[in-house]
């Protein structure tokens, strides 16, 4: 059974600023899939970034970028320039390739302060 | 290009009773997955469905059960509803092809079990 933990329940950042939410997971699996989601207040869960493990190249969407540790199992997001629309709850899940069970973390709150 | 729709947005229902809800899978997928997400916390996984069948498994009673139709589209039926029923139900959909597994959440159904 895989678990994604994600140990800061909340964090805060003031606009304009960067900061790395962490994400840790457990697997014996040797491809899979990462993820972070953004779910804002609205509830509507969205895709912030995706991962293949089997890429060494770290995946970046524009602000969002991340740092994967395979052998650390290790997958953090960083935010640069952090808007007040970032503001929201972000999950880390992972998902065993051609598996399609999902796991997500608990999720960590982040507030960006103006 | 339509995103994954969920029906009813919120319900009320009391200990029991059976609910069914729905979810219309975004354009081009065709693989539907059900989670229950509890406030404050991460979604958990419960099913997924592909080719109509149910794939996949979360560690869920069998008060759980779904179905999915031929136009991809698909129903989570819960029968004799526990107050720890009461949670946001998210569905995701995806294109079941090997390297396609990026779910796209649809905004969930708020169920309050009284």
């Amino acid at each position: 059974a895989q678990t994604v933990t994600q140990s800061q329940p909340e964090m805060s950042v003031q606009e304009a600023e960067t900061v790395t939410l962490s994400c840790t997971y457990d697997t014996s699996e040797n491809n899979y899939y990462l993820f972070w989601y953004k779910q804002p207040p609205s509830r509507q869960m969205i895709l912030v970034i995706r991962q293949e493990a089997y890429k060494q190249q770290n995946a970046t969407e524009n602000r969002f970028s991340v740092n994967f540790q395979k052998a650390a199992k290790s997958f953090s997001l960083k935010i640069s320039d952090s808007q007040l629309g970032d503001t929201a709850m972000y999950f880390c899940a992972f998902i065993p390739f051609n598996a399609g069970k999902s796991t997500f973390g608990d999720g960590t709150t982040l507030t960006v302060k103006p | 290009d339509a995103g994954v729709t969920q029906s009813p947005t919120h319900l009320i229902k009391t200990r029991g009773q059976q609910v069914t809800l729905r979810c219309s899978p975004k354009s081009g997928h065709d693989t539907v997955s059900w989670y229950q997400q509890a406030l404050g916390q991460g979604p958990q996984f419960i099913f997924q469905y592909y080719e109509e069948e149910e794939r996949q498994r979360g560690n869920f009673p069998d008060r759980f059960s779904g179905h999915q139709f031929p136009n991809y589209s698909s129903e989570l039926n819960v029968n004799a509803l526990l107050l720890g029923d009461s949670a946001l139900y998210l569905c995701a959909s995806s294109f079941r092809l090997a390297g396609q597994d990026t779910q796209y959440f649809g905004p969930g159904t708020r169920l309050t079990v009284l």
